[in-house]
């Protein structure tokens, strides 16, 4: 249980395109989805939190409308990299935590490499 | 606010031979401690927790972890190491949901090198 996906895993775009990322949660609800960047040999960086039905929450220093995410649903999160140029080029990693959960336990997603040329 | 220490960003060892890798936690409160495992180009996977009750921690793959919170350390060992174990390693403290905490805080990762 507890399965988290992303799509795509792996992604090349042209500088100034979009590019949407989507995380599910495939057999539980989450009402909370996490993003989070990683740098090559670096730790995670969290983006920005997600909740179902409301605006996320970003993390300092982080732009919301380069960034744009949704939670439509207890089950899909979305991760939408506007305009993206060469410096957005990261690996790009969403986990997901169990809807009453107390403790916090996040459950990621398998990651997307975005590469932006 | 929380904070998590990893002092050892790359950690060689011989295959079957034990390891330790080490963690330290700052928090005035009470925190649920964590260790996740990244292979190469993957997300994160859930090795073990300490959420409460019995300091030493067992779990996935032989791996287990003992809480220590005079030492506020949670340091995580494997008595014999295989090739397989090489990845990187994070460490990630929280507070409960309840108490005001909404994110993970990870450490900055240790790298664990089996070789033969």
């Amino acid at each position: 249980g507890a399965v988290v996906s992303q799509h795509p895993s792996r992604v090349i775009c042209k500088s100034g395109t979009s590019v949407k990322i989507e995380c599910r949660s495939l057999d539980f609800q989450a009402t909370t989805m996490f993003w989070y960047r990683q740098f090559p040999k670096k730790s995670l960086m969290l983006m920005a939190t997600s909740n179902e039905g409301s605006k996320a929450t970003y993390e300092q220093g982080v732009e919301k409308d380069k960034f744009l995410i949704n939670h439509a649903s207890l089950t899909l999160s979305t991760l939408t990299v506007t305009s993206a140029h060469p410096e957005d080029s990261s690996f790009y990693i969403c986990s997901a935590r169990f809807r009453g959960s107390l403790y916090n336990e996040q459950f990621f997603g398998p990651g997307t490499r975005l590469t932006v040329l | 606010a929380q904070s998590v220490t990893q002092l050892d960003s790359q950690v060689p060892v011989f295959e079957e031979a034990p390891v330790e890798l080490r963690c330290n936690y700052s928090s005035s409160v009470s925190v649920y401690l964590f260790w996740y495992v990244q292979y190469p180009n993957q997300g994160l996977q859930l090795l073990l927790k300490y959420l409460s009750g019995s300091t030493l921690v067992k779990g996935i793959n032989g791996f287990e972890a003992e809480f220590n919170k005079s030492q506020t350390s949670f340091h995580l060992r494997k008595p014999s190491v295989h090739i397989s174990d090489t990845a990187e390693y994070f460490c990630a403290v929280s507070l409960s949901i309840t108490g005001g905490g909404n994110k993970l805080t990870f450490g900055t990762g240790t790298q664990l090198k089996v070789e033969l």
